[in-house]
């Protein structure tokens, strides 16, 4: 069974710049989460998808991020214009519907904004 | 709301020692526990979790851990340390009372595990 996997794996943009991050969980899985790392601190909740639908975005900083999931399949992540503050590994993970399954990352972006 | 601490950023162990990498939670209700697993340039790699029932668990590459409701505690256990053990660790937390709406997992600011030849 194929993980989950998120691409690029690296990213450096320049503050103001777009940059959109892809993630593909687990077939199956219909529940993706998005979260971060900044700075070596602890990792922080972005949002939740159920299937297509935005279940919980309640960790998403502001409106410079937009995230889609169209279909119910993978998910991308938009960060439109980039800041400096936004640098950090983007995490993405899935987990299936019933009871409270672990939930499995993918190995992150690293995103660097220069 | 919930919250994790991981009041060690760094513990060193050698080779054969037993090691314990600690965790504290908080939560309004019971808490599902997880451990998780970063080695270098690698994604988070699930160990193990506390959901119910015996208050130790067993997971993966011999790691166990045990839950002590009185102490709000969930620390991460191995009787014996591998070097290939040396990785970032986190504990994370999730209200059992949280609906669907509601299953982000909180997460520690991570430990740096050592283990020294």
């Amino acid at each position: 069974e194929a993980g989950v996997t998120q691409f690029p794996s690296h990213s450096v943009i320049e503050k103001g710049q777009t940059v959109t991050l892809r993630c593909d969980p687990i077939s199956g899985h219909d529940n993706l989460y998005w979260y971060r790392r900044v700075m070596g601190k602890e990792i922080k909740f972005l949002l939740h998808f159920v299937k297509e639908s935005k279940q919980d975005e309640s960790g998403m900083p502001n409106n410079r991020f937009l995230a889609e999931r169209t279909g119910g399949t993978y998910s991308t992540l938009k960060v439109q214009p980039a800041e400096l503050e936004d640098s950090g590994v983007y995490f993405c993970a899935s987990s299936g519907d019933r009871g409270p399954y672990e939930q499995y990352f993918g190995p992150g972006t690293r995103l660097t904004v220069t | 709301a919930q919250s994790v601490a991981q009041p060690e950023d760094q513990v060193n162990v050698a080779e054969g020692n037993p090691l314990t990498v600690k965790c504290t939670y908080s939560v309004s209700g019971n808490p599902y526990l997880f451990w998780y697993v970063q080695y270098p340039n690698r994604g988070l790699q699930f160990l193990l979790k506390y959901i119910t029932g015996d208050n130790l668990v067993k997971g993966s590459y011999g790691f166990e851990a045990e839950f002590n409701k009185s102490q709000t505690s969930f620390h991460l256990k191995k009787p014996s340390a591998l070097v290939s053990d040396s990785a970032l660790y986190f504990c994370a937390v999730r209200d059992s009372i949280s609906s669907g709406s509601a299953r982000q997992l909180t997460f520690g600011s991570g430990t740096q595990l050592t283990v020294l030849p």
